[in-house]
């Protein structure tokens, strides 16, 4: 089936340590987009890349990294500079810029 | 920035029960959607409704664009229709969405 996938559903980070989150679609979409929400709240976008190679910031981009290698694959890190990480983290994609948004069932990351 | 304000914050129904959920906005946006967001996190796409009306199932959606507002209906609900509720415009680069705080449905059976 296509999809979008999301690994881990859990994570854990340590203090100082960054982490990568994974986001794999099989539905040929060339855009792909990293939200975050908060507790309450609604989304919020990071990053969010129309082609292979290609990424730009949004809204909330401090302290998070990420590449755009293949089109199948968008994986974001959180880095030890964001420094209030804990939240549920979702990846989207889109046939294009303009198209309707498809998510995956996103990653909840916690600070030990 | 376009503000969007969704109403109401909380609502609590008995199945079976009909209701509308609003959204407005402070100036013209672009390419609507509705999403409802279940317990569990997962977030569906339920509408993509630039303008007009479209309906799926028990649920359906109106956006008259000139007015800045969208509506979604949901009648007959049913208890898995619990969740969040956001409408989201893409932003004047058309590159991603601007969601807003949605609305939390409860339905008690």
């Amino acid at each position: 089936d296509g999809g979008i996938t999301q690994s881990p559903k859990y994570l854990f980070r340590k203090e100082g340590q960054n982490v990568t989150l994974s986001c794999e679609q099989n539905l040929n979409h060339d855009a792909m987009y990293w939200y975050r929400q908060d507790p309450g709240q609604g989304l919020r976008l990071i990053y969010y890349s129309q082609i292979v190679n290609d990424f730009q910031k949004g809204d909330i981009a401090e302290g998070y990294s990420v590449s755009r290698e293949k089109k199948e694959s968008f994986p974001l890190t959180v880095t030890s500079a964001q420094k209030n990480p804990t939240a549920f983290y979702l990846c989207a994609s889109s046939k294009q810029s303009n198209q309707p948004q498809h998510f995956g069932d996103g990653t909840r990351l916690s600070i030990l | 920035g376009i503000q969007v304000e969704q109403s109401p914050p909380d609502l609590i129904l008995q199945e079976g029960a009909n209701s509308t959920l609003r959204c407005n906005f402070s100036d013209s946006v672009n390419n609507l959607q509705w999403f409802h967001q279940n317990p569990w996190g997962q977030l569906i796409n339920l509408f993509y409704i630039p303008s007009g009306t479209k309906q799926n199932g028990r649920l359906s959606a109106t956006t008259v664009a000139t007015e800045r507002y969208s509506l979604l209906y949901i009648s007959s609900s049913q208890t898995t229709d619990s969740g969040v509720y956001f409408c989201a415009f893409e932003s004047n680069s058309g590159y991603a969405l601007n969601f807003g705080k949605g609305t939390s449905l409860l339905v008690t059976p």
